[in-house]
């Protein structure tokens, strides 16, 4: 079935420093692949997305490139802020289950000035 | 525009009781799912109404049953409480034949704590 793995945190970085959250998927089909990030007390918000191989998805500073070759979505940032703390979820759905998106464990990320 | 809207945001059940939680999903939005997210990890997929029928569910028992009402809106209802149902249980919205352009959007849940 459908899976997402992704690096386990937390992770804390210096504010400026440059992020890579691992996220690698295994699924049938092709999926649409999402960042989803969780701030504290809150729902989750799409933070970017990907629907085919070598798509680039791009917000706020964030990127995440689909590729297919690795079943891998890594996001990155160049530059981390205090405010970017929060959880980021990895994600995918298939058109043939778009009904059931598949989200992975989260990854709890703390920027420190 | 308003987004998805939940309620209530929290509340508090003893085990064996029932509970209902309530979504609005966002303009133009005819798909609903709904998602239970336990403490410190990733949401868990209940299940999914379109056409006021659940079209797919997750790995969740009979205890949890939905609806939706012909204006979108949906809810789910959670019987025979248990401790281990206490999570924040989130809704997210999507128009079903555009999804893949747009992903879901969520709402920023209800937490219920079973006691």
């Amino acid at each position: 079935g459908n899976s997402v793995t992704q690096m386990e945190g937390p992770v804390t970085l210096s504010e400026e420093a440059f992020l890579t959250i691992n996220c690698t998927y295994t699924a049938t089909g092709y999926p649409s692949l999402f960042w989803y990030v969780q701030y504290p007390g809150e729902g989750l918000q799409l933070l970017l997305k990907a629907t085919k191989a070598d798509d680039k998805g791009s917000n706020k500073g964030f990127e995440a490139t689909y590729r297919k070759e690795t079943t891998s979505f890594h996001l990155e940032k160049g530059s981390v802020q205090v405010s970017d703390s929060a959880v980021y979820f990895c994600a995918l759905g298939t058109k043939t289950s778009y009904d059931k998106v598949i989200f992975g464990p989260g990854t709890s990320l703390s920027v420190i000035p | 525009d308003a987004g998805v809207t939940q309620s209530p945001t929290h509340l508090i059940k003893t085990r064996g009781q029932q509970v209902t939680l309530r979504c609005s999903p966002k303009s133009g939005h005819d798909t609903v799912s709904w998602y239970q997210q336990a403490l410190g990890q990733g949401p868990q997929f209940i299940f999914q109404y379109y056409e006021e029928e659940e079209r797919q569910r997750g790995n969740f028992p009979d205890r949890f049953s939905g609806h939706q009402f012909p204006n979108y809106s949906s809810e789910l209802n959670v019987n025979a409480l248990l401790l281990g149902d206490s999570a924040l249980y989130l809704c997210a919205s999507s128009p079903l034949k555009l999804w893949g352009n747009y992903g879901y959007t969520f709402g920023s849940g209800t937490r219920l704590t079973v006691v």
